[in-house]
């Protein structure tokens, strides 16, 4: 079945450092994929998504690419502020015979340092 | 965006007794509601996708007595923790599907029972 793997953490980086956080997916067919942010004691918030192909995502500084030769949607932000500190979720989203499915990858926990 | 609440955010429960979260939709009629559950430190967990009009579908081990879903109107899905334990006690979240493949959550609600 679909499934999406991301890396563990908790990642730790001081104020300003670049952050990569992995993700890979497997899944047939053509899935959307979501980077989604959870604030502590918070739901979750879309932070940017890719529907097909080599699109890049971005947002709030934010970026990843639908890379669909590797099977990855990876993170990336040039550098990060205390107020990152939150937990990523990657995910996927494809649709099935029952409707739309999304499924969710662990999260990884970030602390961003003064 | 689509903007949605839940209520309360927490609460406190005795074992036994019965528990009512309510999903709201703000600003968007959602024939299609969907229900989480998160333990602490994990991913989230699809429970159950709740239809307006009819019954809700359930995930593959999710009792369906135990958790009970009414999606009553297009702006308001209830999930009710009938006889609640400890092990009950988690994160639940709600999200609705506004777009094809893109979900807005709601702020979660926290269940403690005692």
């Amino acid at each position: 079945g679909d499934s999406v793997t991301q890396m563990e953490g908790p990642v730790t980086l001081s104020e300003e450092a670049f952050l990569t956080i992995n993700c890979t997916y497997t899944a047939t067919g053509y899935p959307s994929l979501f980077w989604y942010v959870q604030y502590p004691g918070e739901g979750l918030q879309l932070l940017l998504k890719a529907t097909k192909a080599d699109d890049k995502g971005s947002n709030k500084g934010f970026e990843a690419t639908y890379r669909k030769e590797t099977t990855s949607f990876h993170l990336e932000k040039g550098s990060v502020q205390v107020s990152d500190s939150a937990v990523y979720f990657c995910a996927l989203t494809q649709r099935n015979t029952g409707g739309f499915k999304t499924i969710f990858g662990a999260g990884t926990r970030l602390f961003v340092k003064a | 965006g689509a903007v949605v609440s839940q209520h309360p955010s927490w609460v406190i429960c005795k074992s036994g007794t019965s528990v009512k979260i309510e999903c709201r939709s703000l600003d968007f009629q959602a024939t299609t509601m969907f229900w989480y559950r998160q333990f602490p430190k994990q991913s989230l967990m699809l429970m159950a996708t709740s239809n307006e009009g009819s019954k809700a579908t359930y995930e593959q081990g999710v009792e369906k007595d135990k958790f009970l879903i009414n999606h009553a109107s297009l702006t308001l899905s209830t999930l009710t923790v009938t006889s609640a334990h400890p092990e009950d006690s988690s994160f639940y979240i709600c999200s609705v599907r506004k777009q094809t493949d893109t979900q807005y959550f709601g702020p979660g609600t926290r269940l403690t029972v005692l």
